[in-house]
């Protein structure tokens, strides 16, 4: 299994700024994934984060508003950019094992507070 | 986005009782996994299925892949104030079928909430 962590677990932002997660998978893993969930909700993918290509997005969600970053094949970041209460949600990153079973895993969350 | 639909959404059952969920699909899938969300945590890989009628179990855990391919079922046995949590189903098309862009994405289950009465 794969062992995902997240920077920062938590934070709380002001309207219009920008707030950047990393994410940090222990083994090199072939695709990694960003996505959103509602406390209580189930979860909505964002975007797959590509190696040394830009992100595929999902319907609804834009490069310009969620920058992704995966610069190589254990780690990758996330901008929310000029920030709304709206925004405010857990934000996942999540890696598939790769090979012939794909497992996917998820790190523990970062959960934005918008005010 | 698509998703699958679980049932019941949430159940209150006490301490001892067995608990049976599902998730179900209108296409067929390939994979399903199931996983545990804990308040404030990211979830959690329960179990995982890769073919049709396949049971597999992980400790009090048993989950069975449908044998249409369009549904799966997870049942804990002798439930435990620990079980609380979220319970989330996943499952993946045939590669070519409802991923165009050829990545292997999952499909989500609304979840079931469950709360265990002591």
């Amino acid at each position: 299994s794969a062992v995902i962590s997240q920077k920062p677990s938590r934070d709380i932002c002001q309207r219009g700024t920008s707030l950047t997660i990393q994410c940090q998978v222990d083994s090199q893993v072939t695709m990694m994934f960003w996505y959103r969930q509602q406390p209580g909700q189930s979860l909505t993918l964002i975007a797959t984060a590509n190696q040394g290509s830009e992100a595929t997005y999902e319907s609804g969600f834009v490069i310009d508003k969620f920058p992704i970053s995966r610069p190589n094949l254990t780690f990758s970041t996330l901008t929310v950019s000029n920030m709304s209460p709206e925004d405010s949600s857990i934000y996942l990153c999540s890696s598939l094992a790769g090979g012939v079973i794909y497992e996917q895993f998820f790190g523990p969350g970062t959960r934005l507070t918008v005010l | 986005g698509q998703q699958l639909n679980q049932s019941p959404q949430s159940m209150f059952i006490q301490e001892g009782e067995d608990v049976s969920m599902n998730c179900t699909s209108s296409s067929i899938f390939n994979t399903w996994l199931w996983y545990k969300q804990d308040p404030g945590e990211g979830p959690v890989l329960l179990i995982a299925l890769y073919k049709a009628g396949e049971l597999t179990s992980n400790g009090r855990l048993t989950a069975q892949f449908g044998i249409t391919r369009k549904d799966s079922f997870l049942n804990i046995s002798a439930s435990i104030p620990s079980d609380v949590g979220i319970y989330f189903c996943a499952g993946h098309p045939p590669l070519g079928i409802g991923s165009a862009s050829g990545t292997y994405k999952y499909i989500f289950g609304t979840g079931t909430r469950l709360k265990v009465l002591a």
